[in-house]
C-alpha cells in the first residue's frame, strides 16, 4: 500500500525559498502513470492546489503561484519535491503531498499526513 | 477559474439523520472531475466520491454522491459518530487544473 510522507524545515524567514520533499513508499514512483501533487491549507482555511509532476517531468503549475512554484521528481529516490521562493506570512500553511491516479476521472486518492510551515523571521 | 460553493457552512444533525450537503460550481463541470473529501481535525483529507458518483476503495455505502452540470450533492444517510468533519467538493478542469470549495463543517447538534 503505497504511503506518503512530507519532510522539511518548519520554520522558514520571509524572502527565503521553501523547500518541501514527499517520499513514495510501498511503491515506485516511476511506474503507474501517476500524477503527483502538492496541495496546502492555510490554518482554519480550505484547500489549495499547488501544482502537480508527472514522472517524465512534465508539470502543471497553479497560475497564482506558478512565479515562484517549481516541482520537481527524483525518482532514484522515490521522491519528489516542492520549492516555493520568496515567502511570506501568507505562505504559512499545512503543506501535502498528494498521488492522482490515471484514468478519466480526476481526483486525489492517497495523501501524506502534511507538514506545517510557518514563515516567520 | 471555476468556483465551488458549498452549503450550509455549517450543518449541526444528530447521529442516525441524514445529511445533504451541496457543492454547486461557477461553470457546468464534468462529472468525471468532481470528487469529494472528508478531513477531520489535524487530518489530512481522505477521498469519498470520485465521478461524482463512484465511491473510493473502503468507503461505506451510507456515502452516496450524485448531481450534474453545476449542482452536485453528497448524502449521508444515516451519521455515524465518525462521519462529523468537513467536506470538501473538489473539481478538476480549468485554470487551475484543481479548485476545492470552501468546506461544509457537519457538528454534533
Amino acid at each position: 500500500q503505497v504511503q506518503l510522507q512530507e519532510s522539511g524545515p518548519g520554520l522558514v524567514k520571509p524572502s527565503q525559498t521553501l523547500s518541501l520533499t514527499c517520499t513514495v513508499s510501498g511503491g515506485s514512483i516511476s511506474s503507474g502513470y501517476y500524477y503527483w501533487n502538492w496541495i496546502r491549507q492555510p490554518a482554519g482555511k480550505g484547500l489549495e492546489w499547488i501544482g502537480r509532476i508527472y514522472t517524465s517531468g512534465s508539470t502543471d503549475y497553479n497560475p497564482s503561484l506558478k512565479s515562484r512554484v517549481t516541482i520537481s521528481v527524483d525518482t532514484s529516490k522515490n521522491q519528489f519535491s516542492l520549492k516555493l521562493s520568496s515567502v511570506t506570512a501568507a505562505d504559512t500553511a499545512v503543506y501535502y503531498c498528494a498521488r492522482e491516479p490515471p484514468g478519466y476521472h480526476y481526483y486525489m486518492d492517497v495523501w501524506g499526513k502534511g507538514t506545517t510551515v510557518t514563515v516567520s523571521s | 477559474e471555476i468556483v465551488l460553493t458549498q452549503s450550509p457552512g455549517t450543518l449541526s444533525l444528530s447521529p442516525g439523520e441524514r445529511a445533504t450537503l451541496s457543492c454547486r460550481a461557477s461553470q457546468s463541470v464534468s462529472s468525471n472531475y468532481l470528487a469529494w473529501y472528508q478531513q477531520k481535525p489535524g487530518q489530512a483529507p481522505r477521498l469519498l466520491i470520485y465521478g461524482a458518483s463512484s465511491r473510493a476503495t473502503g468507503i461505506p455505502d451510507r456515502f452516496s454522491g450524485s448531481g450534474s452540470g453545476t449542482d452536485f450533492t453528497l448524502t449521508i444517510s444515516r451519521l455515524e459518530p465518525e462521519d462529523f468533519a468537513v467536506y470538501y467538493c473538489q473539481q478538476y478542469g480549468s485554470s487551475p487544473l484543481y479548485t476545492f470549495g470552501q468546506g461544509t463543517k457537519l457538528e454534533i447538534k
